[in-house]
């Protein structure tokens, strides 16, 4: 089955600065790749996701890229705001299986 | 759009009581919907994934005796954690999808077994 790791587990930056989580996936057939922000109580919210057939997706400070070649996708967030502290979890999807498969969340403080 | 609820938020209750959660699906049909549970500061875990009409399939590893769910619209799903003991305290979200590969999720059920 696919097996998704999600790096770091834990990031702090400061207010303003850029965040950066990185995911690799092992299962080439995986085609859609969505990221969810959960807050602390809550369920987890999609803010931005890609599929195969693009490289990069970017939706005002929060962008994505994907690598097919080497597997694996990366979260940006630039000019960080408080608000932006969270858990951060990315998934990657195959429509045979109909099946998330998620990785272990990054835990990402911004530093006022 | 593709807003998901889950009724009640939290819960409590005694060891040996079964407990229903509600995961409906608000503004679409969800053709699917997932169970997951979820422990302190750890991903997600698929406990089952269901169809509207059939039967749940669940993940290896989770009781379907235990936890009961049933699909029986378009809009609701229930999950029933069934005898339930402080080992079942978790934090239990649904999330639903159109057919497509897009899941939204609900907010999540606090469950505390005392």
């Amino acid at each position: 089955g696919e097996n998704v790791e999600q790096h770091p587990s834990t990031l702090s930056v400061q207010e303003g600065d850029s965040a950066v989580i990185k995911c690799t996936y092992s299962d080439s057939a995986s085609n859609y790749f969505p990221w969810y922000k959960q807050e602390l109580g809550k369920g987890p919210q999609l803010i931005i996701d890609i599929r195969s057939n693009v490289g990069e997706k970017k939706d005002q400070r929060i962008a994505v890229t994907l690598n097919k070649t080497a597997k694996h996708f990366s979260l940006h967030i630039t000019e960080t705001q408080p608000e932006d502290s969270a858990v951060y979890f990315c998934a990657a999807f195959r429509n045979t299986g109909n099946q998330f498969y998620f990785g272990t969340g990054t835990s990402l403080t911004v530093i006022p | 759009g593709a807003v998901v609820s889950q009724h009640p938020s939290w819960v409590i209750c005694k060891s040996g009581t079964s407990v229903k959660i509600e995961c409906r699906s608000l503004d679409f049909q969800a053709t699917t919907m997932f169970w997951y549970r979820q422990f302190p500061k750890q991903s997600l875990m698929l406990m089952a994934t269901s169809n509207e009409g059939s039967k749940a399939t669940y993940e290896q590893g989770v009781e379907k005796d235990k936890f009961l769910i049933n699909h029986a619209s378009l809009t609701l799903s229930t999950l029933t954690v069934t005898s339930a003991h402080p080992e079942d305290s978790s934090f239990y979200i649904c999330s639903a999808s159109q057919g497509t590969s897009e899941q939204y999720f609900g907010p999540g059920t606090r469950l505390t077994v005392t």
